[in-house]
Formats: structure tokens, sequence, C-alpha cells
């Protein structure tokens, strides 16, 4: 079956490292978007790519990186620069230039401990 | 700039109610909008779109929106609560410029209560 894998489902990091969340697609599809979910603020954009070897910084990339050497594959990695990391992170993927919105992946909890 | 703004973060409704959860847009240009929902620790998943072909649109478990221009509105509707509906709901725009990014509201809470 064609969809998102991301990996893992729950992530724990202590303070100072740097953890890397997994998003895998075997839809073709050319996009993909990293969001950040926190109680009470939907969803916010951290970073998104349009096709491999291009990426753009979203509205809160600061304390994150990301990189799209392979079309399926858009890993982010949350750095020791990140003040707050806790949050729930959803992958998402966008088929062409159509409207037809977003598929997502089954989301990674990260907590800091 | 394009943006979503959902009243209420909190609903509930009785089983077999109506279920109307509010969302309005702010927008220049016709907007492309999108209502999602999300079970707890999953991702999010299409329930309908709004792309200018129809102002009613019709979802996936019975929900509808309504396209509203005069009122900037895209409420989410059901006819009749059902237990399974309990999640969270988002309302979402999609903006002009690059990347088709979509911006999405503060996100609805729904409770179905017996």
């Amino acid at each position: 079956d064609g969809g998102i894998t991301q990996s893992p489902k729950y992530l724990f990091r202590k303070e100072g490292q740097n953890v890397t969340l997994s998003c895998e697609q075997n839809l073709n599809h050319d996009a993909m978007y990293w969001y950040r979910q926190d109680p009470g603020q939907g969803l916010r954009l951290i970073y998104y790519s349009q096709i491999v070897n291009d990426f753009q910084k979203g509205d809160i990339a600061e304390g994150y990186s990301v990189s799209r050497e392979k079309k399926e594959s858009f890993p982010l990695t949350v750095t020791s620069a990140q003040k707050n990391p806790t949050a729930f992170y959803l992958c998402a993927t966008r088929v062409g230039q159509t409207n037809y919105g977003y598929t997502f992946g089954s989301g990674t909890r990260l907590t800091v401990v | 700039a394009q943006s979503v703004t959902q009243l209420g973060s909190h609903v509930s409704v009785s089983e077999g109610a109506l279920v109307l959860l509010r969302c309005n847009y702010s927008s220049s240009v016709p907007p492309y909008l999108f209502w999602y929902v999300q079970y707890p620790n999953q991702g999010l998943q299409l329930l309908l779109k709004y792309t200018s072909a129809a102002t009613l649109v019709k979802g996936i478990n019975g929900f509808e929106a309504e396209f509203k221009k005069s009122e900037t509105s895209f409420h989410l509707t059901k006819p009749s609560a059902h237990m399974s509906d309990a999640a969270e709901y988002f309302c979402a725009v999609r903006l002009t410029g690059g990347g088709n990014k979509l911006t999405f509201g503060t996100g609805t809470q729904l409770k179905v209560e017996l």
C-alpha cells in the first residue's frame, strides 16, 4: 500500500542532543512538508521541499534542519538549538501542482527528558 | 495574507445531534479550503475540500461544508453525531505563492456524549 512512514513513533531526547526524525513515502509525490503540532496552536510549518535537492524554510525553522537527497525521503533533524522541541511532528506530502490537499504520516512524538 | 480562524476550541454534542464546527477565512483571492480530522496520536485525514467547483462540499463520514463568500465562512456540519466522530478537527487554507503551503486553524476538539 502506498503511504507515508514516520519513524520512530515515540522519541525521547536528552537536552543538548540532536535527533533525526524519519519520513519516507512511496506515493511518488513531489512535495514534502514538516509540521510541528502543539496543543491549542494547530500545525506550524517547519520546512518544505518541492523537488529533490531543494527545500525552503517555513514559519518556525530555527533549530531545525532538513535534507532532500531522494524523492522518497525528507528527514528532519531537531538540533540542540531548538529551545523547546517537545511536540508532535507530522510529515506530509502533496502530489504535483493540484489542490488535493496533503497526505499525512502518523507522526512522531518527541519528548525532551 | 490568508488565514483561518476556528471558533470554539472545544465543542460538545449529544449522540444523534447536529454537529457544527465553525471556520472563517481571510483571503484576498478565491481560497482553496480544507477540513481535516485527527484522532489521538495519529496524523491528519482529509475530510473534504473546496476548490471553487461547488459551494456545498460533501466529504467522508457524512460531513459536509458550505462555502459562503458573503460571510467568509466554511463551516463543517454533520446532521447526526456518532461516538466515532469524537476527534480534533482542523480547517486549513492554501496560501498563494510558492510551495502550495497550507496554513491551519488552531483546531476544534469535538466531544460526543451519550
